[in-house]
């Protein structure tokens, strides 16, 4: 079955405590990106990645550290979290960055810092 | 500055009543292409229509259907005769090109609630 895989879930954790989250697609896709969902502000880009060994900065990038040493693989990375990054993230993958091209999504990770 | 607007936060309805979601998006690209996306309380996000901004030819799949009005700048949802299932935040989204890419640019979303 095709699929974005995020894990985990829900995440609970506390200040500075580095974590992240994973993501994985299995659809051979070449775009993979994270998303940030905040209430009443929709979802908003942190990073994407156009293809393996290529990342770059999204809309809201601070805090925030990805990779793509694999094509299937595109982990999000918190340093040291803060209270601000508590979320809802999305992890989304598409065939290639082309403007017409439909957004597979995970099922979400719901991230809280305490 | 919001590049796409879905004004109505929330929207309730009764069951089997018709529905619509407002959608007024901003660019100033000739070549763009419009999303919606539903978001069910279970949290995932579900695709459900693509139009490019050359067709502006209304769709219906069943009971929704989508009103795409370039001269206004909007892309209305509507769904008819809706049902409990529908209930969950949709999502209308923008795609347009940034730099040497593209962005895909997201509403606040709408949450509708259709009660029994």
């Amino acid at each position: 079955e095709a699929q974005v895989t995020q894990n985990p879930r829900y995440l609970i954790t506390v200040t500075g405590k580095k974590l992240t989250v994973t993501c994985s697609q299995n659809m051979n896709h070449e775009y993979m990106s994270w998303y940030r969902q905040d209430p009443g502000l929709g979802l908003r880009q942190i990073y994407y990645s156009m293809n393996v060994e290529v990342t770059d900065k999204g809309d809201v990038p601070e805090g925030y550290k990805v990779s793509r040493k694999e094509k299937r693989n595109f982990p999000l990375i918190l340093e040291s979290p803060s209270p601000n990054q508590t979320s809802l993230y999305f992890c989304a993958s598409s065939l290639q960055a082309k403007m017409n091209t439909e957004a597979f999504f995970g099922q979400g990770t719901r991230l809280t810092v305490v | 500055a919001q590049k796409v607007t879905q004004a109505q936060t929330e929207i309730s309805v009764v069951e089997k009543e018709d529905v619509t979601l407002d959608c007024v998006y901003e660019t100033r690209d000739t070549t763009y292409y419009l999303f919606w996306y539903k978001q069910p309380p279970s949290g995932e996000l579900v695709f459900l229509i693509r139009r490019n901004s050359f067709d502006e030819q209304n769709e219906i799949s069943g009971r929704y259907s989508w009103n795409f009005q370039k001269s206004t700048s909007s892309f209305n949802f509507t769904i008819t005769a809706s049902q409990v299932v529908d209930s969950a935040v949709y999502f209308c989204a923008l795609s347009e090109r940034w730099d040497s890419n593209y962005q895909l640019i997201w509403g606040a979303g709408t949450k509708l609630i259709i009660k029994p």
